[in-house]
């Protein structure tokens, strides 16, 4: 069975300029996560998907962060304009419908100079 | 106050010895508690996942559950080398009106050889 599926694996920016990030969950899986993670923390959630509905995006920074899963499968997640403190590792994450066990695509790691 | 905890590390332990890895949460409504290892520069991998109070072996790694307490913890038995990673925490919580997961800080393990 396949993984999730991130592109790109690093992304390297100027603050103010845009980025997006791409997802792939593993097949079958209805819910999507995405989680940013700064040096030396844990995962932080930003967003989760049920099918394409939004279930819970209060953590995501809604001024500049946006995210999409039009058809109930992939996923986007875009920052516009980025920051500094915005250099993490952004995660994907999936899991099957009413199940905690969440498995992580490789990451983004993007870096804002 | 933070909703799980863990003890930042870095913990050394022997090879062959047990390394004892603790986890403390705040939303006594949890359900699901989840292990966690995360590699330098890779993404987080699901190792245990644990239910009920009481402990799950699974190899040689035992998870252990005390909801009265509100602590979680993981024992690695025989430690390898190759266990020295980080060691995610992870608890469910509604908190945010959704099931979500969230994520201690880690703990880092070194296995000495």
């Amino acid at each position: 069975e396949a993984g999730v599926a991130q592109s790109p694996r690093y992304k390297i920016i100027e603050k103010r300029q845009s980025v997006a990030f791409w997802c792939n969950p593993i097949s079958g899986h209805a819910t999507l996560y995405w989680y940013q993670q700064i040096l030396g923390q844990g995962p932080k959630l930003l967003i989760q998907f049920q099918n394409n509905g939004v279930v819970d995006d209060s953590q995501l920074p809604k001024d500049r962060f946006s995210a999409e899963r039009l058809k109930g499968v992939d996923s986007t997640l875009k920052i516009q304009p980025a920051k500094l403190e915005d250099s993490a590792v952004y995660l994907c994450a999936s899991s099957k419908p009413s199940y905690n066990e969440q498995f992580f695509g490789p990451g983004t790691r993007l870096t804002v100079l | 106050q933070k909703e799980v905890e863990q003890n930042s590390g870095p913990l050394s332990v022997p090879e062959g010895a047990i390394a004892s890895l603790n986890c403390t949460y705040s939303d006594r409504g949890s359900q699901s508690f989840f292990w966690y290892r995360q590699y330098s520069g890779k993404s987080p991998e699901l190792i245990m996942s644990i239910y009920s109070n009481g402990d799950k072996e699974d190899g040689r790694f035992t998870a252990q559950l005390n909801k009265a307490s509100q602590y979680v913890s993981l024992l690695i038995r025989d430690s390898q080398p190759s266990d020295s990673a980080t060691y995610l925490c992870a608890v469910n919580s509604y908190q945010t009106g959704a099931n979500n997961l969230f994520f201690g800080t880690g703990t880092r393990l070194t296995v000495i050889p």
